[in-house]
């Protein structure tokens, strides 16, 4: 099966830096991966998804890239703000998601 | 678009009684639908995968007997936690695929259950 794992459970960053958030995954089956955003006491907010077809999607501030050759996928943050603070978790999968331990970015002014 | 509410967001029962979470898909029809549960500082796991008009298909160590999952419609899906004891604590969250989608598309989350078993 799949298991999903993120390589730090904490990361801080300034105001205006950018994010890197990384994650591993084991099934090279898995074509579908997503990244989440879960603030405290609440669900999962989408913040961006990629396909096994692709190896990079763009979003608002957020870019995600996709290393399907060493399993790995990262969550790009450009310019972090205070409200970005969260708990951040990829999740990857086929017919179904496995969730990663999760990363807690903590954003200071 | 595609918002899914959850109720109730809070419950506290007494050990042994039975707790419903409802899961409705507010703008659009979810044919699938994923019960998924987490304990504080910890990742979600999937419980189980519902789809409408059929059986939920239970992960390995879900008690079936225990979470009944039923998918009546196209919008709603309900947990009950029969005989809820103390471990049964925890965040309970729902999630939606859109048709077309089935399990491997974006999945829209609910807000969340927090039960507590007193």
């Amino acid at each position: 099966g799949e298991s999903v794992g993120l390589h730090l459970p904490t990361l801080s960053v300034q105001e205006g830096d950018n994010s890197i958030i990384n994650c591993a995954y084991s099934n090279s089956a898995s074509d579908y991966f997503i990244w989440y955003k879960q603030e405290s006491g609440k669900g999962p907010q989408f913040i961006i998804d990629i396909r096994s077809n692709m190896d990079k999607r763009q979003g608002q501030r957020v870019t995600v890239l996709l290393n399907k050759t060493v399993k790995h996928l990262s969550l790009q943050i450009a310019a972090t703000q205070p409200g970005d603070s969260a708990v951040y978790f990829c999740a990857a999968g086929f017919q179904k998601l496995v969730f990663g331990t999760g990363t807690r970015l903590l954003v200071s002014p | 678009g595609a918002v899914v509410s959850q109720h109730p967001s809070r419950v506290i029962c007494k050990s042994g009684t039975s707790v419903k979470i409802e899961c409705r898909s507010l703008d659009f029809q979810a044919t699938t639908m994923f019960w998924y549960r987490q304990f504080p500082k910890q990742s979600l796991m999937l419980m189980a995968t519902s789809n409408e008009g059929s059986k939920a298909t239970y992960e390995q160590g879900v008690e079936k007997d225990k979470f009944l999952i039923n998918h009546a419609s196209l919008t709603l899906s309900t947990l009950t936690v029969t005989s809820a004891h103390p471990e049964d604590s925890s965040f309970y969250i729902c999630s939606a695929t859109s048709p077309g989608q089935g399990g491997s598309g974006e999945q829209y989350f609910g807000p969340g259950t927090r039960l507590t078993v007193t």
